[in-house]
């Protein structure tokens, strides 16, 4: 069964920091890793898809790797803007199938 | 575009009522999905559908029906609402069952007393 893990549960950065989210999966037999934004009160926004075949994806500010041997992904943000504060949540197929399994999140403080 | 839309925002049913959650998106979307999210648990997917007519189960389906007969709508419905089934529901949906952005809806939070 996967399992969806991200340290840390919070991480509060200045204005101005490039930083790293980190996500792990257990099964590593997956079709893709999504990466979301959940802002309060709101639904998730997908940033990011990488499939299985893929090393990593761009958007702007954001570069997400997948790593499926070793069962990890990150989430790169450059140059960090309070905008940005939001719980990131990743997600991962389980193996086999197309339904995702979710991470916990880690709830991102910009700081001005 | 609208996007996916769900109503209510808000709902507050008593023990061992029923009501349906409704989710629609405007998109042509394959795929359509509910999850709940509770607070240290994570979202977890309810059910899933991969088309008109057909739908299946997910992590956590008991207590919840679905059916899916057109592409754009995709109803919940709690059979007997009970206290565990307070949460905040989410619906999703994406254009192929694999490989594709999944996009959220803003979410029904329902109180279950």
């Amino acid at each position: 069964k996967q399992e969806v893990t991200q340290i840390p549960a919070a991480l509060s950065v200045p204005e101005g920091e490039n930083l790293v989210l980190n996500c792990s999966f257990t099964d590593s037999a997956i079709y893709n890793l999504q990466w979301f934004r959940q802002d309060p009160g709101k639904g998730l926004t997908s940033l990011l898809l990488i499939q299985s075949s893929q090393r990593e994806q761009t958007s702007g500010r954001l570069n997400a790797s997948l790593d499926k041997s070793s069962g990890r992904s990150t989430l790169y943000i450059a140059a960090s803007q309070p905008g940005d504060s939001a719980t990131y949540l990743c997600a991962a197929t389980q193996g086999g199938s197309e339904k995702l399994v979710f991470g916990k999140g880690t709830k991102l403080t910009v700081n001005p | 575009n609208a996007g996916v839309t769900q109503t209510p925002k808000f709902q507050v049913l008593k023990t061992g009522q029923s009501m349906t959650l409704q989710c629609a998106q405007d998109m042509n979307h394959e795929y359509m999905s509910w999850y709940r999210q509770d607070p240290g648990m994570g979202l977890r997917l309810i059910h899933y559908s991969v088309g008109a007519g057909i739908t299946d189960q997910g992590e956590v389906p008991n207590g919840y029906n679905v059916s899916r007969s057109t592409t754009e709508d995709f109803p919940l419905r709690l059979l007997s609402a009970a206290p565990s089934q307070t949460s905040v529901y989410f619906c999703a949906s994406s254009r192929a069952r694999v490989n594709s952005p999944l996009h959220f809806g803003n979410g029904t939070r329902l109180t279950v007393t």
